[in-house]
């Protein structure tokens, strides 16, 4: 099994701040990676996809990188709607499993 | 537009079966390369993916999970029925559906793994 690993698990932040998370997996994925926004008490939201491919109408200040093995996730300038937990998941094979998360919260 | 809905018990006793139904609306699951799939959020915690069933009828299951789970779809009636089996309180969560997307060319179909559409959520409780 793949399984990923994201860091850090909590990232305190201020609005206007730059923020990255890495994702790692455990084996090679290409390319085969998406990340996913949850809010307290809402269903996760697709951001990325393929990487780096922002979903339809997701902000621009949302991006990806990376490909193999290594992630991630920056948001270039942090506002007050983007306070919430941050998921990775790969989709190379039929088993499409999660990072542990990280929560971003207010610093 | 394209919606999911969660449905089914929100308690169920210790050593049930818990039967949790999906149902859709605005895509087919038995055309253009789209599934359906199954993802539980313990409170508190991380996600975790459960299985998916694509537009031909496979299924696929976390390997962890995978001697208690079934999934299943009638196409008919646009839905996709998981049970789990031996249910246990650390089995207490919030279970998602969501949709896979894809798509179908004039000789094969392939799906984009990502999940693009989630349902609201079911808080299933397992207490005695």
């Amino acid at each position: 099994d793949i399984q990923m690993t994201q860091s850090p698990s909590t990232l305190s932040a201020s609005v206007g701040d730059r923020v990255t998370i890495t994702c790692r997996a455990s084996h090679y994925i290409s390319d085969w990676l998406a990340w996913y926004q949850q809010k307290p008490g809402q269903a996760p939201k697709v951001l990325i996809y393929d990487a780096s491919t922002l979903h339809s109408g997701v902000p621009s200040r949302f991006s990806g990188s990376g490909s193999g093995t290594e992630f991630t996730l920056t948001i270039s300038s942090l506002q007050p709607d983007d306070f919430a937990t941050y998921y990775c998941q790969q989709f190379n094979t039929y088993s499409k499993f999660f990072g542990q998360g990280t929560k971003v919260e207010v610093k | 537009q394209v919606t999911l809905r969660e449905s089914g018990p929100a308690l169920v006793n210790p050593r049930q079966t818990l039967t949790l139904t999906c149902t859709y609306s605005g895509f087919s699951l038995n055309a253009d390369g789209m599934s359906v799939t199954w993802v539980r959020q313990p409170p508190g915690k991380a996600l975790e993916w459960l299985a998916h069933i694509d537009w031909d009828g496979d299924q696929y299951y976390n390997p962890s999970l995978k001697t208690r789970l079934t999934i299943s779809r009638d196409t008919s009636k646009s839905q996709v029925v998981l049970t789990m089996t031996n249910m246990d309180p650390v089995d207490t969560a919030t279970y998602y559906c969501a949709r896979i997307p894809g798509q179908c060319s004039p000789s094969i179909c392939s799906s984009f793994g990502y999940f693009d559409f989630w349902g609201q959520g079911t808080l299933v409780t397992v207490s005695s």
